[in-house]
């Protein structure tokens, strides 16, 4: 079985701010992790993956994560928050046949100017 | 590649009433997903298509609904004698094959009165 768990459903920063969402997985398989992004009425965009290999995965818009087994965690941040920024985002988790993506609850993110 | 496509875009419909959703895949993707969203939460996995044939169905997806995938091309989502808690956006994928990116569609939201 998987299941996502996103720390704070709605997070503020300033401009020019870090960012940071917080995601932990659980899984009895080896995961695929993703974050995805949704913006007002629109559908999901995927920002960044992983599947195997280098744990920091670098993504779209200047955002990455990093996957750390030990911590079961796949924190997305981004140096640098700007306003076009705001939107909901949702991580999630897969096996690695990629059958169904099991979604965290997500996290919306508000950007302060 | 136009994307995935769904329509409608916005259904609103009375309780007890039918209604039938379509998705259109990216050309050439032999797997089309089917996901339901609510308010405030993440995409919760309902069925997938692998071509025409049906290989997983959610306890979600209760009797009242069916999907097809008739030529494994587009698909179509209905729902029959709707219940209020059925109002939620229901979102469509596809992927070009088992282990490959899911591709999410715009989404059609339905509105229970």
């Amino acid at each position: 079985a998987q299941s996502v768990t996103q720390l704070g459903s709605h997070v503020s920063v300033s401009e020019g701010a870090l960012v940071l969402l917080r995601c932990n997985y659980s899984s009895s398989v080896p995961p695929y992790l993703f974050w995805y992004v949704q913006y007002p009425n629109q559908g999901l965009q995927l920002l960044l993956k992983y599947t195997t290999g280098a744990t920091l995965v670098k993504g779209i818009n200047g955002f990455e994560a990093e996957f750390k087994k030990s911590e079961t965690s796949f924190h997305l941040t981004k140096p640098s928050a700007h306003m076009s920024d705001a939107a909901e985002y949702f991580c999630a988790v897969s096996g690695t046949s990629y059958d169904k993506v099991i979604f965290g609850p997500g996290t919306s993110l508000s950007v302060i100017p | 590649d136009t994307g995935v496509s769904q329509d409608p875009r916005h259904k609103i419909t009375k309780r007890g009433q039918n209604v039938t959703f379509r998705c259109d895949p990216i050309s050439e993707h032999n797997r089309l997903y089917w996901y339901r969203q609510t308010l405030g939460q993440g995409p919760e996995f309902l069925t997938y298509f692998q071509n025409e044939a049906q290989l997983e169905k959610s306890r979600l997806l209760s009797d009242r609904f069916s999907a097809e995938r008739p030529k494994g091309s587009f698909s179509t989502l209905e729902i029959q004698r709707t219940e209020q808690g059925d109002s939620a956006m229901y979102l469509c994928a596809s992927s070009l094959d088992a282990g490959f990116e899911q591709f999410f569609g715009p989404g059609t939201r339905l509105t229970v009165l």
